[in-house]
């Protein structure tokens, strides 16, 4: 099924220790993104990639880093991991902006660094 | 700052009423306002876009009015399901040179039997 595939679906770090969560969409969007998710505190954007090769810091990028591989896949690293990372993670994609369609999100890494 | 406000209690409707969630922003232009469904363990999924030139905007029960000069949106289900119980989430696009949506904290919506 077309669609954003998010890889893992659940993951628990020590603090301190790296992890790269993987995204890769198969709708050809060109546009993709990185989203955290905490109680009370709703969806807030971490990086963004307009096309291949371009990336750039969302509301709350730091400690975070991004890579888009192709037009297919877009990455987020935690280089060394904090508790404050725990959180819900959203990969999300696009077709252009100004058609009548929104993002198509993936289902979700629920990371813990405990 | 900006700031974007959706009832933050659970909304609590009879199955087969009209269901209405509200979203209120504060200094923003959007040119985009967006509403999204998540379920639980899940993530959002695309439900309406409805541009600032626009009034209104339907999708078979589904019904979306932006209003610029109130800075307010409202989402409305008609006949409600029971099945229409999830958290809707409003979202913002300001549209220019800045990329990525801005989201509401969703209003969690119970559909009763």
């Amino acid at each position: 099924n077309a669609g954003v595939t998010q890889t893992p679906k659940f993951q628990v770090l020590k603090t301190g220790q790296s992890m790269t969560l993987q995204c890769a969409q198969d709708m050809n969007h060109n546009s993709m993104y990185w989203y955290r998710q905490d109680p009370g505190m709703g969806l807030r954007l971490i990086y963004y990639s307009a096309s291949e090769g371009t990336t750039d810091k969302g509301e709350v990028p730091n400690g975070y880093n991004v890579s888009r591989l192709n037009k297919r896949e877009f990455s987020l690293r935690l280089e060394s991991a904090a508790p404050s990372q725990t959180s819900v993670y959203f990969c999300a994609s696009r077709v252009p902006r100004g058609l009548s369609y929104g993002y198509t999100f993936g289902s979700g890494t629920r990371l813990t660094v405990v | 700052s900006q700031k974007i406000e959706q009832n933050s209690e659970a909304l609590n409707i009879q199955e087969g009423k009209t269901a209405t969630l509200t979203c209120n922003y504060t200094n923003y232009s959007p040119a985009y306002l967006q509403w999204y469904r998540q379920d639980p363990g899940r993530g959002p999924v695309f439900l309406l876009l409805i541009r600032e030139n626009e009034k209104e905007k339907r999708k078979e029960r589904l019904k979306v009015t932006f209003d610029t000069t109130l800075k307010q949106s409202l989402f409305h289900i008609t006949a409600s399901q029971p099945a229409d119980s999830a958290t809707y989430l409003c979202a913002l696009d300001a549209g220019g040179g800045a990329d990525g949506l801005t989201f509401g904290k969703g209003t969690h919506l119970i559909i009763q039997p």
